[in-house]
């Protein structure tokens, strides 16, 4: 009940391609839906966030979209660049503070 | 703002030693969330403290670990009698009121524990 599972668990994509990240969850009670980026040696930075009220954000290159009743969200980042590459995490809460976090996508962008 | 501030970086301790990870919020920040990531794994949250109160420790162990964020001076967690389970990465984050869906919240670089 307090999973969120992601997949894949890594993904090469070329310059220029589309990157995308699922993850599932099964607590109707998440209320809130972040994706975080995190590069190596690094803490992992906020890079986009959705609630369950809408289906689709978008912020450059970076979109979510929410599907409510499949209990499933994505990241997709359009015109992947090399500076992309990272690790990519995406999480849920109910308490805006105690976020449960999939296991997380290692991303490659091939130059 | 130099932003949130973990040390040390990297920390050794042998089996059964004492570890301490100290967090310093960015300023302005009263609110101090505490998660584990253990390694090809997401992070896990652990606790959340305000300026002398623990708030919420679910997500501790209930023997060897405690935290304490006092009036003055950084945050520490604390994990005793340390065993070669706790090696993983210590994540410390700030946000200026409840909650890391705060935009102004964000983590530190992390502390990297090694138990050998």
């Amino acid at each position: 009940q307090q999973q969120v599972k992601q997949s894949p668990q890594s993904l090469i994509v070329q310059k220029g391609g589309i990157s995308i990240i699922n993850c599932a969850y099964e607590n109707t009670a998440f209320d809130y839906f972040p994706w975080y980026q995190q590069f190596p040696g690094k803490g992992p930075a906020l890079l986009i966030a959705i609630r369950p009220d809408v289906s689709e954000k978008k912020e450059g290159r970076f979109t979510i979209s929410f599907n409510k009743s499949a209990k499933q969200f994505s990241l997709h980042i359009m015109d992947s660049q090399p500076g992309d590459s990272a690790t990519y995490f995406c999480a849920a809460s109910k308490e805006n503070y105690q976020l449960i976090w999939g296991a997380g996508t290692k991303l490659i962008i091939k130059p | 703002n130099a932003g949130v501030m973990q040390n040390p970086r990297h920390l050794v301790r042998r089996r059964g030693q004492e570890a301490r990870l100290r967090c310093s919020p960015m300023k302005g920040h009263s609110h101090v969330y505490w998660y584990r990531q253990l390694p090809e794994e997401g992070l896990k949250f652990m606790v959340y403290l305000q300026k002398e109160n623990i708030i919420d420790e679910s997500g501790m162990p209930k023997e060897r670990f405690s935290a304490e964020f006092p009036k003055e001076g950084p945050s520490i967690l604390r994990i005793q009698q340390v065993v070669r389970g706790d090696s993983a990465a210590y994540f410390c984050a700030s946000s200026p009121q409840q909650g890391l869906e705060d935009t102004e919240a964000f983590f530190g670089q992390g502390t990297r524990l090694t138990v050998v």
